[in-house]
């Protein structure tokens, strides 16, 4: 069964700082690979979506990458903003579901 | 854009009651998914739909079920609700080939009381 890690649980960082985000995943016969944002009391906006054949994709101050082959992916922040203060989740989809497999999150707090 | 709509951002309901969560998209997506959300455990599936009357059930169908009759609609359904369905409710969808990826709704946050 798919199991998805995320490291840190929080982070708190200040102003302008270029941050990662980690996510592990326990089986590497995946799909593709979703990361999410997530505001206190809110649904998920969809931030990135890596397919396996890809190694990265990128989407303004956004870097996603993925390393299949050792289960992990990382989201890379560049020059951190308050407003990029959020919950990230990451989410696999293995080669024989339809659904995602959920991580528990990383609480970001970028402080002025 | 796609959007995924649910009906009511807040509900409050009593202890036994028949509750009535909907779902609606626009994007003509074949896949519909309804997820809770609860400190500490995550996003766990409750139920799933690839098509219009086809539902699977997830990781923790007890006590809910599903409907699609339509296939922009997938609503869930608390038979009896209890205390411990206080959560907050995740709609998503998605085309049906694995290379897309989820739209989600902005949650209902359910209590009972």
């Amino acid at each position: 069964k798919q199991e998805v890690t995320q490291i840190p649980a929080a982070l708190s960082v200040p102003e302008g700082e270029n941050l990662v985000l980690n996510c592990s995943f326990t089986d590497s016969a995946i799909y593709n690979l979703q990361w999410f944002r997530q505001d206190p009391g809110k649904g998920l906006t969809s931030l990135l979506l890596i397919q396996s054949s890809q190694r990265e994709q990128t989407s303004g101050r956004l870097n996603a990458s993925l390393d299949k082959s050792s289960g992990r992916s990382t989201l890379y922040i560049a020059a951190s903003q308050p407003g990029d203060s959020a919950t990230y989740l990451c989410a696999v989809r293995g080669n024989y579901g339809q659904n995602f497999v959920f991580g528990p999150g990383t609480r970001l707090s970028v402080l002025p | 854009d796609v959007k995924v709509t649910q009906s009511s951002r807040y509900l409050v309901k009593r202890t036994g009651e028949k509750v009535f969560l909907e779902c609606v998209q626009d994007m003509d997506h074949e896949n519909m998914f309804w997820y809770r959300q609860d400190p500490g455990l995550g996003l766990r599936l409750i139920y799933f739909s690839y098509d219009v009357k086809m539902k699977e059930k997830g990781d923790i169908p007890e006590g809910y079920s599903v409907s699609r009759e339509k296939k922009e609609r997938f609503s869930l359904i608390l038979e009896s609700a209890s205390t411990n369905q206080t959560s907050m409710y995740l709609c998503a969808s998605s085309y049906g080939t694995g290379s897309y990826g989820y739209t989600f709704g902005s949650g209902t946050r359910l209590t009972v009381v």
